[in-house]
């Protein structure tokens, strides 16, 4: 399976500080995608890179992404309370899926 | 615009009956999802729709059927609810970018419980 494994499970960080995620898969992507997953409620889309860039920034989020080892980061910086949250990753391989990890659970104390 | 919605919100079902979870989009996606997530754990797909008239299978399509006879409406079947099928189910839509799926619009999720 191609699917994304995030690391670390958990995260726990005080207001203001940096909070990065990581994803590792194993086969070539088209693309990949982080989401973010409010208790309770659906999914929503972050950032999508595809597998020819290395870097793409959405306002306090910066995603890399680095084919050769297989993994890619998300950065939020300035964190807020409201980010609290789970975060997953999916890879889009060369078919029309879209396979989700298990995600990072993020936890910003004020 | 709605976006993506999905009935019910809420079922309980006894192992054996059946139900129908229905998505509807109103985004005139090409692309339609249906995956379920249990505690702790993120999203496996069970089968999804890449137009009208055509399914494909997931990662975990047993157990379920699935149908796209309107663009806008995919439907997730279970013919014979079992107790591990218990779950949230989401359902999620995407619009072709260069010939492939752009980013998923997801709907506020299904919570199936089969006792």
């Amino acid at each position: 399976s191609q699917q994304g494994e995030e690391d670390p499970q958990a995260l726990s960080i005080q207001e203001g500080e940096n909070a990065t995620m990581n994803c590792s898969y194993k086969t070539s992507i088209n693309n990949l995608q982080w989401y973010r997953q409010n208790s309770g409620r659906g999914l929503v889309h972050l950032i999508l890179i595809r597998s020819n860039e290395r870097e793409k920034h959405s306002g306090r989020l910066r995603v890399t992404l680095d084919t050769s080892k297989k993994s890619s980061s998300l950065l939020i910086t300035a964190s807020r309370a409201a980010d609290t949250a789970s975060y997953f990753c999916a890879i889009r391989d060369s078919s029309y899926k879209l396979i989700f990890g298990s995600g990072t659970r993020l936890l910003v104390r004020p | 615009n709605a976006g993506v919605t999905q009935t019910p919100k809420f079922r309980v079902l006894k192992t054996g009956q059946s139900m129908t979870l229905l998505c509807a989009q109103d985004m005139n996606h090409e692309y339609m999802y249906w995956y379920r997530q249990d505690p702790g754990m993120g999203l496996r797909l069970i089968h999804y729709s890449v137009g009208e008239g055509t399914t494909a299978k997931g990662e975990v399509p047993d157990g379920y059927n699935v149908s796209r006879l309107k663009k806008q409406n995919f439907l997730l079947g279970l013919e014979s609810a079992a107790p591990s099928q218990t779950s949230v189910y989401f359902c999620a839509s995407s619009q072709r970018l260069a010939g492939v799926p752009g980013e998923l619009f997801f709907g506020e999720g299904s919570r199936l419980t089969v006792l």
